[in-house]
């Protein structure tokens, strides 16, 4: 069953402390994308991967940090420097690295910090 | 710098009717653009695209329309059906973005019967 996982589907944490949110991925795709999702915004970028051990900081990385050691495999941290890390986060993945394709996307995991 | 808006937050339609959804973008190397459809609590999945090299693309009951000169583009749902009600983002890249996406806010559709 090929797919994108993400767990927990709900999280919660109390302020202060870090908190990884799971991402894999068994399509064998080379990219892969860490989103936040808003109320009444868009689906923002925080870091992204396009090969192993190799990752970019996206448009809003600060407070967050990543790591890619296996291809199925890309670990977000929400640290306590991020001021507000309640939201919905996405993991997505596209088979390249370099043209545009499409993404496809994770069921996402609903982070609340208290 | 929001670089692909979506103006409308949300837009209501009858069922069996046109829905029209509405983005603009604003980097001239964006060349290729996505919608992706989301329901709650969901990750967004791919609805349709197209490339700057075509002014419309078509997949059963959703055409895309690019307007190059414009920088616009729009989502035409006909005929709207109720399961269609949902958040829908547009999408854009260029070549200097690789495979990054750039997304707008969304508009809430909501279809009624």
């Amino acid at each position: 069953d090929g797919g994108i996982t993400q767990s927990p589907k709900y999280l919660f944490r109390k302020e202060g402390q870090n908190v990884t949110l799971s991402c894999e991925q068994n399509l064998n795709h080379d990219a892969m994308y860490w989103y936040r999702q808003d109320p009444g915004q868009g689906l923002r970028l925080i870091y992204y991967s396009q090969i192993v051990n190799d990752f970019q900081k996206g448009d809003i990385a600060e407070g967050y940090s990543v790591s890619r050691e296996k291809k199925e495999s890309f670990p977000l941290t929400v640290t306590s420097a991020q001021k507000n890390p309640t939201a919905f986060y996405l993991c997505a993945t596209s088979r390249s690295a370099r043209e545009a394709d499409e993404q496809y996307f994770g069921p996402g995991t609903r982070l609340t910090v208290t | 710098d929001q670089q692909v808006k979506q103006n409308s937050p949300s837009l209501s339609v009858q069922e069996g009717r046109i829905s029209i959804l509405n983005c603009d973008y604003t980097n001239s190397m964006f060349d290729y653009f996505l919608w992706y459809k989301k329901y709650p609590a969901e990750g967004p999945t791919f609805l349709i695209s197209i490339s700057s090299i075509k002014d419309k693309n078509e997949d059963g009951r959703f055409t895309v329309f690019l307007n190059k000169s414009a920088k616009h583009l729009s989502l035409h749902i006909v005929p709207s059906q109720p399961g269609d009600s949902a958040v829908y983002f547009c999408a854009a890249t260029g070549e200097t973005s690789g495979s990054r996406l750039t997304f707008g806010e969304g508009t809430q559709l909501t279809v009624n019967p």
